[in-house]
């Protein structure tokens, strides 16, 4: 069965490095996603990404994120400059959209990179 | 948005059916009733779907009222691998429309 797949598994930084965290969506699928949840907490929305463009984002999802599909197969999701609140596991999440599964906005998730800043 | 309640946690043991309900008072006539799962330290994961009446797959029924302002999410003899948190998420079904995740039912299964 397709999966999304994300590495690192769990990514330690120090406050105020730049970080990459990568996801590889389901082959076929068109649209990409980002969540994160902090410890204990709701999962949250970060940013939708479709046709090679943001198309929604969150208010948590400021300047110093962005991401990126830079080839057929990755999409990645980068923080420049982290600070201690950025410690969560995110989620990255792709979905068909063609409504061949259960649900045309059926998303299906990654296992999550566990991102420590210290 | 329409805003949903649903209880923080609840108890079973191996073998009941377990019933969760959900409120969403303020359910729009576009919007779809999602139900999601996540185990701990995984993604969630989807589980069922409905707009009106009940909605059956191999994993769990969905009971939804006339009135659509609440949604039951029924699961057949749960086991000791049902325990995870169980999110009901209301809105458009529309391809790439952002998930938002209340805090979800905390379901323990023992046995």
């Amino acid at each position: 069965e397709p999966e999304v797949t994300q590495t690192p598994s769990h990514q330690v930084t120090q406050m105020g490095q730049e970080v990459i965290l990568r996801c590889v969506p389901i082959s076929n699928h068109l649209y990409f996603y980002w969540y994160r949840q902090i410890l204990g907490q709701k999962v949250e929305f970060l940013v939708s990404f479709y046709n090679n463009e943001i198309s929604e984002k969150s208010e948590i999802f400021d300047d110093q994120f962005s991401v990126e599909r830079p080839d057929g197969s990755n999409f990645t999701l980068k923080i420049r400059s982290t600070k201690l609140e950025d410690s969560a596991m995110y989620f990255c999440a792709s979905s068909s959209g063609t409504g061949v599964t259960n649900s045309y906005n059926e998303q299906f998730f990654g296992p999550g990179t566990r991102l420590t800043v210290l | 948005l329409a805003k949903t309640t649903q209880p923080i946690s609840m108890d079973s043991y191996e073998g009941q059916e377990v019933n969760i309900t959900c409120s969403h008072n303020n359910i729009a006539t576009n919007d779809y009733i999602t139900w999601y799962q996540q185990f701990p330290s995984q993604g969630p994961r989807f589980i069922i779907q409905g707009y009106k009446t009940k909605v059956t797959n191999e994993v769990a029924s969905l009971f939804i009222p006339a009135d659509r302002k609440s949604s039951t999410l029924s699961l057949p003899r749960v086991s000791l691998s049902d325990t995870a948190v169980y999110y009901c998420l209301v809105g458009e079904n529309q391809a790439g429309t952002a998930l938002i995740f209340g805090k979800g039912t905390t379901l323990s299964v023992s046995s």
